[in-house]
């Protein structure tokens, strides 16, 4: 199954601080996921994006995050003042047949 | 009561040991069910779907029992790269939608 990327694999930042988490599709498909896991914690989901929009959100994913796929390829999540409590694994997915595939992660790290 | 409930372990088991990890889900409707498996700070990658009629991939064995919303996975013949997390996953709506982590039960399979 084609991979998928996501850059960076590591950001440290400060509280207060915008980051943007990159993930890259390596084929076009249409759905695709943003999970968060912190430390020692289960896989949590975030929000479900198809055909550009958002499709399902959690209540995790509160005003302080935005997604979008800005180029037709490239899929962003933005998290614009962060808290320490967003210190976190997060991965995207996107949708194969019956289930979904998982970046690499990138860890954000909020001091 | 937890969307998805595992014992965490951890299962330390020698190798060649028969392990098996069980895993339940709250909500009756669920739809689709897998087992991922998670290495330390890396993504989830899927070992393998979970049917009713039970499946079998190598020395992997899922089991589905709807009625009493209970899932199984079983490892024969234990390998030392088997050493991982083991996480209970549930799709709870169609295909497209979020997937619903367990904690995960984490197995050590030592010489």
């Amino acid at each position: 199954e084609p991979e998928v990327t996501q850059t960076p694999s590591h950001q440290v930042t400060q509280m207060g601080q915008e980051v943007i988490l990159r993930c890259v599709p390596i084929s076009n498909h249409l759905y695709f996921y943003w999970y968060r896991q912190i430390l020692g914690q289960k896989v949590e989901f975030l929000v479900s994006f198809y055909n550009n929009e958002i499709s399902e959100k959690s209540e995790i994913f509160d005003d302080q995050f935005s997604v979008e796929r800005p180029d037709g390829s490239n899929f962003t999540l933005k998290i614009r003042s962060t808290k320490l409590e967003d210190s976190a694994m997060y991965f995207c997915a996107k949708k194969a047949v019956d289930t979904q595939y998982f970046g690499p992660g990138t860890r954000l790290t909020v001091l | 009561r937890k969307e998805v409930e595992q014992d965490p372990g951890p299962f330390n088991v020698p190798e060649g040991a028969t392990v098996a990890f069980n895993c339940t889900y709250s909500n009756s409707a669920s739809q689709s069910f897998f087992w991922y498996r998670q290495d330390c700070r890396k993504e989830p990658k899927l070992l393998m779907s979970v049917y009713s009629s039970g499946n079998e991939d190598g020395r992997f064995t899922a089991q589905l029992n709807r009625a009493s919303q209970y899932i199984s996975l079983l490892i024969r013949d234990s390998k030392l790269s088997d050493s991982a997390t083991y996480l209970c996953v549930v799709n709870m709506a169609g295909t497209a939608s979020k997937l619903t982590f367990g904690t995960g039960t984490r197995l050590q399979v030592t010489l």
